[in-house]
């Protein structure tokens, strides 16, 4: 299995429609975060968490919020979908070393607003 | 704002030879620089980590350098093969920050 679940892998949702991403991780890490890629941008934070009490907002968070359920879930939501929230969402865990230490990405999300 | 800045966004090389990437960086002093190899369609991994004061890192067939002078990482697959055809991120973290800020990557391309 994965050490890092999103689902859906693929979705399409129309503009104004709330819509939930998920994401689960077996790493055993307190740390999550929320990325978007889009063409020729590269991968964008929107939001990270350290542990279930702790949530901060990442460049681009406008549009976003999320949820951390439990150290090993961490979900992304979408209150209002608009088109140019099309892209490719990731999620991923890393250790407590911050940018000494790896970071483990999962599968990512398409998600296509219409 | 830092900006991160790869070297061109396609390479193609031949099999054999080897792929040199280019990743640049400006307003930023970061005290950790990775490498991501990104395959179509699917999650970033990990390849490299490279510290400040760290002047080269090896795994392989892979090669990372970190110049803080002149603000550049080099990133080196010798005996390149088809396989190693990918999107190669890179990725700067300083030290006690959050999150790591990435580059928009480089696609390369190993013709057999």
């Amino acid at each position: 299995d994965a050490d890092v679940t999103q689902t859906p892998r693929n979705r399409i949702t129309k503009t104004g429609k709330r819509i939930m991403l998920e994401c689960s991780q077996t790493k055993g890490h307190d740390r999550m975060y929320w990325y978007r890629q889009d063409p020729g941008l590269g991968l964008r934070l929107i939001y990270y968490s350290f542990d279930v009490k702790d949530i901060n907002k990442g460049e681009i968070s406008d549009g976003y919020s999320v949820s951390r359920q439990a150290q090993a879930k961490f979900s992304l939501s979408l209150e209002s979908a608009i088109p140019n929230q099309t892209a490719l969402y990731f999620c991923a865990t890393s250790g407590p070393k911050g940018g000494d230490t790896e970071a483990f990405f999962g599968q990512g999300t398409r998600l296509t607003v219409v | 704002s830092q900006k991160i800045e790869q070297n061109s966004e396609a390479l193609n090389i031949q099999e054999g030879k080897t792929a040199t990437l280019t990743c640049n960086y400006t307003n930023y002093s970061p005290a950790y620089l990775q490498w991501y190899r990104q395959d179509p369609g699917r999650g970033p991994v990990f390849l490299l980590l490279i510290r400040e004061n760290e002047k080269e890192k090896r795994k392989e067939r892979l090669k990372v350098t970190f110049d803080t002078t002149l603000k550049q990482s080099l990133f080196h697959i010798t005996a390149s093969q088809p396989a190693d055809s990918a999107t190669y991120l890179c990725a700067l973290s300083s030290s006690g920050a959050n999150n790591l800020f990435f580059g928009t990557g480089t696609r390369l391309t190993v013709i057999p």
